[in-house]
């Protein structure tokens, strides 16, 4: 079925640091992809975006690549703060199915000072 | 410009129950959604709305009913509350197809 999946539940990091979450997705007909932050008790919040006619997007200090091939997408966050402490989700829009999202499982960033 | 409210923030219900979750947007949104998240896990889509009038299925519809008679508002029925309905409820619209949805804060729901 379709699914959308994160390889690292957690991951920790030093402030500073360079942060990579990584997502696989199974459906070749999504065609548009989103990465949302949600912090405790808060809603998620949209980051960054990216469509398929595109290989890589870049933000204010995070940048998402999609390689098609694998069916894989990361999230880059440059110089972690601890603000950004928080779990991410990928999420996938299948092509013409009326904006649905499928969301991967999340990963928990934690940022040490 | 308030966004997507959810009201209410927290609620408790008793087995059987019946309740309404509301959710409104004031963006002009076309597609609106209900997701239901569990501890640890990803959100999963209960019912989404294309447009005024038009509702449909997500992944986890059961014992959910959704009507959209204005552009605005979104509610979710609880029909015979469960246990298994105990959750934290999170409403989404978007103006497009592709566009990233705007969440809602999220009504808290326990089911005892």
């Amino acid at each position: 079925g379709e699914s959308v999946g994160l390889h690292l539940p957690t991951l920790s990091v030093q402030e500073g640091d360079n942060s990579i979450i990584n997502c696989a997705y199974s459906n070749s007909a999504s065609d548009y992809f989103i990465w949302y932050k949600q912090e405790s008790g808060k809603g998620p919040q949209f980051i960054i975006d990216i469509r398929s006619n595109m290989d890589k997007r870049q933000g204010q200090r995070v940048t998402v690549l999609l390689n098609k091939t694998v069916k894989h997408l990361s999230l880059q966050i440059a110089a972690t703060q601890p603000g950004d402490s928080a779990v991410y989700f990928c999420a996938e829009n299948p092509y013409n199915q009326g904006g649905k999202l499928i969301f991967g499982q999340g990963t928990e960033l934690s940022v040490k000072p | 410009n308030a966004g997507v409210t959810q009201t209410p923030k927290f609620q408790v219900l008793k087995t059987g129950q019946s309740m309404t979750l509301q959710c409104a947007q004031d963006m002009n949104h076309e597609y609106m959604s209900w997701y239901r998240q569990d501890p640890g896990m990803g959100l999963r889509l209960i019912h989404y709305s294309v447009g005024a009038g038009i509702t449909d299925q997500g992944e986890v519809p059961n014992g959910y009913n959704v009507s959209r008679s204005t552009t605005e508002d979104f509610p979710l029925r609880l029909l015979s509350a469960a246990p298994s309905q105990t959750s934290v409820y999170f409403c989404a619209s978007s103006y497009r197809e592709t566009d990233g949805y705007t969440f809602g804060s999220g009504t808290r729901l326990t089911v005892v």
